[in-house]
């Protein structure tokens, strides 16, 4: 079993949906959540970080992590056609040594 | 300034032949990672650079697969006797000591005939 379990999708949704974007974990040690866009041949970038259970928000973007279920969810409010991308979650246990370990991504396709 | 950058962007190579990838990472970033990325699959880890420390070889899939870091900078990544399943896309990252934000670089497009 992965550590980290993502949809690979692809998941297209018509412009203007609210997205939603979802990964599990199995090791409870992970405490730092984090959330990459990658657009078509080109690097992943960080969209959002965060490393306590709940909400945080960051323009039309929300990170949700909820430590009790192992599962954080990243939202997409008023999806634009810019947003589509693969989106790739990503958790670290606390130890500053520790590898930073990736889902293997979520396909999006935002539908003009 | 310049982000992480990584030469060459595509790289066609013959099985059994012996391949080169290049990371510049971002100024000052003492930190340098690389990872592979297979169609589907996510990033895989294979090497960590940290200063002047060991480097954290735990995730290069077989001794084919080698990697130096000249002068706390510029890496290379090797891979000797490349087979058809080494093709995928090669990542850099870089970042600040002791920092978890990790700025990647736009990959190496390897494949392997």
């Amino acid at each position: 079993q992965k550590e980290v379990e993502q949809d690979p999708g692809p998941l297209s949704v018509p412009e203007g949906a609210i997205v939603s974007l979802n990964c599990t974990y199995s090791n409870s040690a992970f405490q730092y959540f984090m959330w990459y866009r990658q657009y078509s041949r080109k690097g992943p970038e960080l969209l959002m970080y965060t490393y306590s259970s709940g909400n945080k928000e960051d323009g039309r973007f929300t990170a949700q992590v909820d430590k009790s279920s192992k599962y954080i969810s990243l939202f997409i409010r008023d999806s634009q056609p810019s947003d589509s991308a693969t989106y790739l979650c990503a958790m670290k246990r606390r130890s500053s040594a520790s590898k930073i370990i990736f889902g293997s991504g979520t396909r999006l396709s935002i539908r003009p | 300034g310049a982000g992480v950058s990584q030469s060459p962007s595509n790289k066609v190579t013959e099985k059994g032949k012996d391949v080169e990838l290049r990371c510049d990472p971002i100024s000052g970033h003492t930190a340098l990672y690389w990872y592979r990325q297979s169609l589907g699959q996510g990033l895989e880890f294979l090497i960590y650079f940290q200063g002047n420390s060991a480097p954290d070889k735990s995730g290069l899939p077989s001794d084919r697969f080698s990697a130096e870091r000249t002068g706390g900078s510029v890496s290379t990544l090797t891979i000797q006797r490349t087979q058809q399943e080494d093709s995928a896309v090669y990542l850099c990252a870089s970042s600040l000591a002791g920092e978890d934000t990790q700025y990647f670089g736009p990959g190496t497009r390897l494949t392997v005939l």
